[in-house]
């Protein structure tokens, strides 16, 4: 069964500085991964998607992840942080398409102004 | 476009009480999920359904049922609430065409079971 690790419960960053969000995934076959945004009260939206092709993927609001299947990994960057980027990120593999998700149990970020 | 709209936006129930939430969306896509949001656990499927007539069980479906009798809704029933019941609920579409697909959430349903 796939499962998707994020082993980062909490992250605190200074605005204006880097980020890295990270993403383990298990899965058997070719992943299709996501990964999400939540803001308090919110529901998810989706910042960016891999399904094959080139590994570095570009998503909204200046977000992009790296698929490295050598590591399982899907982690998510950022240049620079706004305060506006607080909320929860979630990470996701699915079985196909986007219908049945697997996600982790999410990275809550704090940016200090 | 409404996309996913889910209803009511908070419930407050008492232990056995019934209730549906309620799904739909205007985008004819064909998959329709449910997931339960709980604290440090990520988001759960609870049941989905890859089009009308059909349905089936995610990770965590006791304690619930739902049917699809049309594309645009996917109602998620709560037969007999229960304090672990208390959870945000959201409900998610995608489109069948192809793998290169993605999920549409609703804004979810905060349920409060006493």
């Amino acid at each position: 069964a796939q499962s998707v690790t994020q082993p980062d419960i909490h992250i605190t960053v200074s605005e204006g500085a880097s980020l890295e969000l990270r993403c383990n995934y298990s899965y058997g076959a070719t992943p299709y991964l996501f990964w999400y945004v939540q803001s308090p009260g919110q529901g998810l939206q989706l910042l960016l998607k891999y399904f094959s092709g080139d590994t570095l993927v570009q998503g909204i609001k200046g977000f992009e992840a790296e698929f490295k299947r050598s590591q399982s990994s899907f982690n998510l960057r950022k240049p620079s942080v706004h305060w506006s980027d607080a909320a929860e990120y979630f990470c996701a593999v699915a079985t196909g398409g986007g219908n049945k998700l697997t996600f982790g149990t999410g990275t809550q970020l704090k940016v200090e102004l | 476009n409404a996309g996913v709209t889910q209803t009511p936006k908070f419930q407050v129930l008492k232990t056995g009480q019934s209730m549906t939430l309620q799904c739909a969306q205007d985008m004819n896509h064909e998959y329709m999920s449910w997931y339960r949001q709980d604290p440090g656990m990520g988001l759960r499927l609870i049941h989905y359904s890859v089009g009308a007539g059909i349905t089936d069980q995610g990770e965590v479906p006791n304690g619930y049922n739902v049917s699809r009798s049309t594309t645009e809704d996917f109602p998620l029933r709560l037969l007999s609430a229960a304090p672990s019941q208390t959870s945000v609920y959201f409900c998610a579409s995608s489109a069948r065409t192809g793998m290169n697909t993605e999920a549409f959430f609703g804004q979810g349903t905060r349920l409060t079971v006493v």
